[in-house]
């Protein structure tokens, strides 16, 4: 089985500030590795992932974040936040041998500060 | 492309009375989906994964009798919580797996709050 852990559960940051968003991982075998973010009463929203290729992976608002396996890593980062970016963010890991089953961190609360 | 609706997106319920949760993969047909359960300020918790077609298989700790799931279809599954208690007030998130992509992504629905009074 796989876990996930997120070390920081509540992260504020002042806006234009970078932040980022700590994410490990344990596993016995290959992974696949996503970010998700929620905003309140409402369900997840992938913001990226990582299944092969390049270590580092980008979102389209400017989120980025890089596999790291000798650090069993996948910190998520961006440069300047904005007000919007103010919601909870999940790091989530599966198996990449075939099994459905998605491990989930604990979360992390961004609250990006006016 | 890739959207899981659920409904309702909210229920009140009085104790006692049982409350159906609908997960509908709207443009793709899933064979899996996925029931989770979060608690406030917490993570998701997968309550169990259903199988179109089939049983559905549930995690430790989680009442089958209580927690019932149909996934009739390639498109649908339900979440019935029967008799359910004020304990048993959560967000309710199902996800679902596209078949037809060789991918492991899941696509998760909005939520349904379930507050049972």
């Amino acid at each position: 089985a796989q876990s996930v852990t997120q070390l920081d559960s509540q992260v504020p940051v002042f806006e234009e500030a970078p932040v980022e968003l700590r994410c490990n991982y344990s596993s016995s075998v290959s992974v696949y590795l996503f970010w998700y973010v929620q905003y309140p009463n409402q369900g997840l929203q992938l913001l990226l992932k990582y299944l092969s290729g390049s270590t580092l992976v980008e979102s389209i608002n400017g989120f980025e974040a890089e596999f790291n396996k000798s650090q069993t890593s996948f910190h998520l980062r961006k440069p300047s936040v904005h007000i919007s970016d103010t919601a909870e963010y999940f790091c989530a890991v599966t198996s990449n041998l075939g099994g459905n089953q998605f491990y989930f961190g604990t979360g992390t609360s961004l609250t990006v500060i006016p | 492309g890739a959207v899981v609706s659920q409904h309702p997106s909210w229920v009140i319920c009085k104790s006692g009375t049982s409350v159906k949760i609908e997960c509908r993969s709207l443009d793709f047909q899933a064979t899996t989906m996925f029931w989770y359960r979060q608690f406030p300020k917490q993570s998701l918790m997968l309550m169990a994964t259903s199988n179109e077609g089939s049983k559905a298989t549930y995690e430790q700790g989680v009442e089958k009798d209580k927690f019932l799931i149909n996934h009739a279809s390639l498109t649908l599954s339900t979440l019935t919580v029967t008799s359910a208690h004020p304990e048993d007030s959560s967000f309710y998130i199902c996800s679902a797996r596209d078949q037809g992509l060789a991918g492991v992504e899941q696509y998760f629905g909005p939520g349904t709050r379930l507050t049972v009074t």
